[in-house]
C-alpha cells in the first residue's frame, strides 16, 4: 500500500480482555517496529522485526505482550489480560532494507482499557 | 541516564526567529541518526536524516558530532507551522532504534 496501515484506529476494551492490533507495512519494507506512546510521553520501543524474525524483543513490557509477523508483511501485536496501564497509542513503523532512509509510521491504534 | 536525551523545552519563539535543538546519545556504536516531527495527537513523520558532513533542507540544518555524541537541528526563519514536537532518533547496526522524548517548539505570531 501507499503507507503503513494500522487497525483498528481506536479500541476500547474492558480490563482483563485480550486485544489484537494489526499493522500492514509498506510493500517491500523488510523492517517493522512497534512502539507505544502514552499521553504526553515519548515513544517507548516494544519490538523490532527483520523479515519474520524478531532480533530484539527487549521492549515488551511483560509476558502479556507478544507479536508476530508472517510472510514478511503483516504484523499483529497481542496484549493478553489487558490492564489500565496498557492504555496508550500503539504505533507501527516500517523501513526499507537500508534503514538509512528512516521509518514511515502508521497513524496508530489508540487503546483505552476501562 | 537515558540513551538519547533531549531538552524537553518548551521553546517559545516569535515568527522569523532562529532556534536550535540538541540531542545527545550514549551509545558510541550508533550508526544512523534522524530528526522526526510530531504534531499533537499525530504520528511522527521523518523530517530529515543527519549526516556526518551536516545537511540542509531549506530552512532546516542538521549536524552530527560523533566525537561529542550529539546531533543538532537548526530552524531558520521560523513559521507558525513549525510548531510541533521534534524527536531525535538514533539507530545502532543491531537494529535497535531509540527515540528521544522530544523537544516542543511553539512559534508565536
Amino acid at each position: 500500500g501507499a503507507g503503513v496501515s494500522q487497525s483498528p484506529s481506536n479500541k476500547v476494551t474492558e480490563k482483563g480482555k485480550d486485544v489484537e492490533l494489526r499493522c500492514d507495512p509498506i510493500s517491500g519494507h523488510t523492517a517493522l517496529y512497534w512502539y507505544r506512546q502514552s499521553l504526553g510521553q515519548g515513544l517507548e520501543f516494544l519490538i523490532y522485526f527483520q523479515g519474520n524474525s524478531a532480533p530484539d524483543k527487549s521492549g515488551l513490557p511483560s509476558d502479556r505482550f507478544s507479536a508476530e509477523r508472517t510472510g514478511g508483511s503483516v504484523s499483529t501485536l497481542t496484549i493478553q489480560r489487558t490492564q489500565q496501564e496498557d492504555s496508550a497509542v500503539y504505533l507501527c513503523a516500517s523501513s526499507p532494507p537500508d534503514r538509512g532512509y528512516g521509518y514511515t509510521f502508521g497513524s496508530g491504534t489508540r487503546l483505552t482499557v476501562v | 541516564r537515558k540513551e538519547v536525551e533531549q531538552d524537553p523545552g518548551p521553546f517559545n519563539v516569535p515568527e522569523g526567529a532562529t532556534v536550535a535543538f540538541n540531542c545527545t546519545y550514549s551509545n558510541s556504536a550508533s550508526q544512523s541518526f534522524f530528526w522526526y516531527r510530531q504534531d499533537c495527537r499525530k504520528e511522527p513523520k521523518l523530517l530529515m536524516s543527519v549526516y556526518s558532513s551536516g545537511n540542509e533542507d531549506g530552512r532546516f540544518t542538521a549536524q552530527l558530532n560523533r566525537a561529542s555524541q550529539y546531533i543538532s537541528l537548526l530552524i531558520r526563519d521560523s513559521k507558525l507551522s513549525d510548531s510541533a514536537t521534534y524527536l531525535c532518533v538514533v539507530n545502532t547496526n543491531a537494529g535497535k532504534s531509540t527515540f528521544g522524548d522530544g523537544t516542543t517548539l511553539t512559534v508565536k505570531p
